[in-house]
């Protein structure tokens, strides 16, 4: 059965503090990993996709990578709007669905 | 452009009422979703539709029934919902016809039953 973790589940960094979140996953054959950010009571917001081990993808202060195990969204010198919480999901070769993790929260003070 | 648009933002409604979500996509994606999601919990899917044709019914109650009237627009029909029923309601969409390809999501339907 495919599985997605993420951690850690809640993360409070100050403003300016880089740090990264980690989304490990088991499938039997990774088609695709998804990077979203969502907002209190909004959709996700689509940040990243990645198909293959060594990829790598950056868009502003956030930038995503990605092993054979585990992909991690590290953020550099984080401001207070990146508070949110960050989705990760992955798709099988085989699957027909996404199979999402809990998410981490994201908290940046000023 | 990379939009999904959901009506309404906030429904309220009965347990007897009959209401509709609505969603709506004009990037030209063949595959459409709805999920589930409740508060500090991810995404759960609901339906699949793929080049109009529903494909995946994750074993939904009966009291929510999809539609696909055209490329562009979902429905969900809502009839004699329970109060565990509420949550946010999440429309996506992607290019393909498979969920292998990057989804893109609405800003959802907040549904309170009563």
């Amino acid at each position: 059965e495919d599985q997605v973790t993420q951690s850690p589940e809640a993360l409070r960094l100050q403003e300016g503090e880089s740090s990264s979140l980690n989304c490990s996953y088991t499938v039997s054959g990774l088609r695709g990993l998804f990077w979203y950010r969502q907002d209190p009571g909004k959709g996700p917001e689509f940040l990243f996709t990645l198909y293959s081990a060594g990829e790598e993808k950056e868009k502003e202060r956030l930038k995503a990578t990605l092993t054979k195990k585990e992909s991690f969204l590290h953020i550099t010198a984080p401001k207070p709007e990146d508070s949110a919480t960050y989705l990760c999901a992955v798709c099988q070769t085989s699957g027909s669905r996404l199979t999402f993790g809990e998410g981490t929260q994201l908290t940046v003070n000023p | 452009d990379t939009e999904v648009t959901q009506t309404p933002k906030h429904l309220v409604m009965g347990m007897t009422n009959k209401k509709s979500l609505k969603c709506e996509q004009h990037m030209g994606h063949r595959a459409m979703y709805w999920y589930k999601q409740k508060a500090k919990k991810p995404p759960e899917l609901m339906f699949v539709y793929s080049y109009e044709k529903l494909s995946i019914n994750e074993s939904v109650p009966s009291r929510f029934s999809p539609e696909c009237p055209n490329s562009s627009l979902l429905n969900l029909h809502l009839h004699a919902l329970q109060p565990e029923d509420s949550a946010l309601y999440l429309c996506a969409s992607s290019r393909g016809g498979t969920m292998q390809e990057t989804q893109y999501f609405g800003p959802g339907t907040r549904l309170l039953v009563l």
